[in-house]
C-alpha cells in the first residue's frame, strides 16, 4: 500500500517555542492531506485539511494562527505549532488519501515542557 | 450522543480466542465503514473497508455491517499476541472526501500467549 512518512517521530520543546512537523507521501501525490490530533485513549480528531496550492481548511475550534499549515508540494505538508504550550502536548498524525483509501503517517509525539 | 460509539476496553483474551469488536452509530447517512488497527505510538493502518450490509472476510478478519441496526463489527479468528493493538472503527458518508471520516474512540485489545 501507499506510504506516508512523518518527521520527527518525537519532539520535546520548551513552552513558547515553535515546532514544525513534516508529512510526506512517499510513492504517490496528494493534493490533500489531513492533520489529526490524538489524546491518550481518545479518538483521532481532525484538525485541518491541507490543500496543495491553497489555504488549509480548519475544523471548528482549531486556531489557524496557532497551527500553521503549508502544503508546499504534492508530496509534502507541514504543520507548525507556534508558541507551543504544555496543553499542545499530544500525538499528531497526518494522512493522505490515495484512490479510495486513506493512509496514515506514523505520528509525531509532541511534548511541551 | 456521539456519532460513533465504541467501547474503549481493554479487552483481554487468550491466544486462539475469537474476538468481537463493535461500534454503533447514530447517523444513517454513513455508508462507508472501515476498521483500522493502531499499534502503540504508531499511526492507524487500514484493515477492512466495507460499503454494503453483510459480511466481508479477509484472512482471519471478518467485517460485518448491519445498517438497519446501525451496528458494525470486526471479528478476529484465532487471535494472536501480535493482534494486540487498538482497533478503531471509522465511517463516512457517501460521495464525500475523507474530511468526513468519523472515528470511534478505539478498543484496546490484549491477546495473551
Amino acid at each position: 500500500g501507499a506510504v506516508v512518512s512523518q518527521h520527527p517521530s518525537r519532539v520535546i520543546c520548551k513552552s513558547g517555542t515553535s515546532v514544525k512537523i513534516e508529512c510526506r507521501s512517499l510513492d504517490f501525490q496528494a493534493t490533500t492531506m489531513f492533520w489529526y490530533r490524538q489524546f491518550p485513549k481518545k479518538s483521532l480528531m481532525l484538525m485541518a485539511t491541507s490543500n496543495e496550492g491553497s489555504k488549509a481548511t480548519y475544523e471548528q475550534g482549531v486556531e489557524k494562527d496557532k497551527f500553521l499549515i503549508n502544503h508546499a508540494s504534492l508530496t509534502l505538508s507541514t504543520l507548525t505549532v507556534t508558541s507551543a504550550h504544555p496543553e499542545d502536548s499530544s500525538f499528531y498524525i497526518c494522512s493522505a488519501p490515495s484512490l479510495d483509501e486513506q493512509y496514515f503517517g506514523p505520528g509525531t509525539r509532541l511534548t511541551v515542557t | 450522543q456521539k456519532e460513533v460509539e465504541q467501547d474503549p476496553g481493554p479487552l483481554s483474551v487468550p491466544e486462539g480466542a475469537i474476538v468481537s469488536l463493535n461500534c454503533t452509530y447514530s447517523n444513517s447517512a454513513f455508508q462507508y465503514f472501515m476498521w483500522y488497527r493502531q499499534y502503540s505510538r504508531k499511526g492507524p493502518e487500514l484493515l477492512m473497508y466495507t460499503y454494503s450490509s453483510g459480511n466481508k472476510e479477509d484472512g482471519r478478519f471478518t467485517a460485518q455491517v448491519d445498517k438497519s441496526s446501525k451496528y458494525i463489527s470486526l471479528f478476529i479468528r484465532d487471535s494472536q499476541p501480535s493482534d494486540s493493538a487498538t482497533y478503531l472503527c471509522a465511517m463516512k458518508w457517501v460521495n464525500t472526501g475523507f474530511q468526513k471520516l468519523v472515528f470511534g474512540t478505539g478498543t484496546r485489545l490484549l491477546v495473551s500467549p
